[in-house]
């Protein structure tokens, strides 16, 4: 059972527009939740990250807000860019040993010029 | 500051070889993990050590051993690989102290075909 779930596998925008990123997670012991950024051939990346006592974090371009009743965050991109079309991962930890991580599957994004 | 290497790149093994696949990490930190990603499936966790001189299993450990040789290195080993393993391996390291930050960080993986 997928405890981290990311339904969308891809999804296309046009520059210069805004990119939302979804997540959805079934555990209510999840405390921390990140993004991670991947292109092809290299390691995922930190993009952002939020703690469930907030319920947005801004960095630069990059929002993410969480609502816990929901049990979903979701991640805005503003404006989008070409260079942002990537692979995004969403993953959450439960503060346990070692800070385990559980990712989603991951979405496409592809921002047309 | 190169971060998490690993070595190798790109490896073809036949059904029933082995070998060991390296990680290293120059963050100073005292978590490190291993990960496969799958086409559609995310990254899953193989192993992991909280610590230097610790290591657990993770959501897949079967079919593999780790060593955590130093706080710097965590190496996986697949001792008779099968083509279930084909994938892209990612070593990750996190934490200065072990309470702190949940962020890990990726090396560039490493990607595996078992014929």
């Amino acid at each position: 059972d997928q405890q981290v779930k990311q339904n969308s596998p891809s999804l296309s925008v046009q520059e210069g527009r805004i990119s939302i990123l979804n997540c959805d997670y079934t555990n209510s012991m999840f405390d921390y939740f990140l993004w991670y950024k991947k292109y092809p051939a290299e390691g995922p990346t930190f993009l952002i990250s939020i703690s469930s006592i907030k319920d947005k974090n801004e960095d630069g371009r990059f929002t993410v807000f969480l609502n816990k009743s929901a049990k979903h965050l979701s991640l805005h991109i503003v404006p989008s860019q070409p260079g942002d079309s990537a692979v995004y991962f969403c993953a959450a930890s439960d503060g346990g040993s070692a800070r385990q991580l559980t990712f989603g599957s991951g979405t496409q994004l592809t921002v047309l010029p | 500051n190169a971060g998490v290497t690993q070595t190798p790149k790109f490896q073809v093994l036949k059904t029933g070889q082995s070998m060991t696949l390296q990680c290293a990490q120059d963050m100073n930190h005292n978590s490190m993990y291993w990960y496969r990603q799958d086409p559609g499936m995310g990254l899953r966790l193989i192993y992991y050590s909280a610590s230097e001189g610790t290591t657990d299993k993770g959501e897949v450990p079967n079919g593999y051993n780790v060593s955590r040789l130093n706080k710097r290195e965590f190496s996986l080993r697949l001792e008779s690989a099968a083509p279930s393993q084909t994938s892209v391996y990612f070593c990750a390291s996190s934490g200065r102290e072990a309470t702190s930050t949940d962020t890990q960080y990726f090396g560039p993986g490493t990607r595996l075909t078992v014929l």
